[in-house]
């Protein structure tokens, strides 16, 4: 059983530059989830897909940013004209549905210059 | 507006002793909560759950109690081990069953 996987694993850029991050859920987990954590801050909602619909984005997902889920398999989140203040963790998550636990990848670190 | 609050940023307890991690929510609409635990350069594991409709629930050396009335949270691990240090976070599961987490409490365990 293969875990959440994310890539990069850390993803160093200049400001106003665009960045893709990667997530490839566990294999028919319906229901995805990016969330971002800050230094010392608990992980923070951003979006949320069942199977390919986004179906809930956070007010913290402003429009420079934009995720996908095509096919409902893995998903991208993209970040445009990125900023200072967009460095931070960005962790996925996904689960079959319903209560069973948010397993979580080990997140892709951006660091703005 | 801190729905989550995890007031003890860290603990240091003796190998071997109880360790006891707090958390305090406001939101009345969750009515699930788990815990995870998170190693440095990794993402967060999930540990232990508990539904608002029960008080306590077991698994191994951890026990979740929910005191629903007070909004507390607490998480006991008995026996604690060195290996048990790490930062933890409480989280409330609201509509979609996404998450909200606390700030984390840092555990260290001591030989």
């Amino acid at each position: 059983d293969t875990g959440v996987s994310q890539d990069p694993r850390h993803k160093i850029t200049k400001r106003g530059q665009n960045v893709t991050f990667r997530c490839d859920p566990i294999s028919e987990h319906n229901r995805l989830y990016w969330y971002r954590q800050t230094l010392g801050q608990g992980p923070e909602f951003l979006t949320y897909f069942q199977n390919e619909a986004q179906l809930e984005k956070s007010r913290l997902l402003s429009d420079r940013f934009s995720a996908e889920r095509p096919k409902g398999s893995f998903s991208t989140l993209e970040i445009q004209r990125t900023e200072q203040g967009d460095s931070a963790m960005y962790l996925c998550a996904s689960t079959p549905g319903g209560r069973q636990p948010q397993h979580f990848g080990d997140g892709t670190r951006l660091s703005i210059l | 507006d801190q729905q989550v609050k995890q007031n003890s940023p860290s603990l240091s307890v003796q190998e071997g002793r109880i360790s006891i991690l707090n958390c305090d929510y406001t939101n009345s609409m969750f009515d699930y909560f788990l815990w995870y635990k998170k190693y440095p350069a990794e993402g967060p594991t999930f540990l232990i759950s508990i539904s608002s409709i029960k008080d306590k629930n077991e698994d191994g050396r951890f026990t979740v109690f929910l005191n629903k009335s007070a909004k507390h949270l607490s998480l006991h691990i008995v026996p604690s081990q060195p290996g048990d240090s790490a930062v933890y976070f409480c989280a409330g599961v609201g509509s979609n069953y996404k998450l909200t987490f606390g700030k984390g409490t840092l555990l260290t365990v001591n030989p």
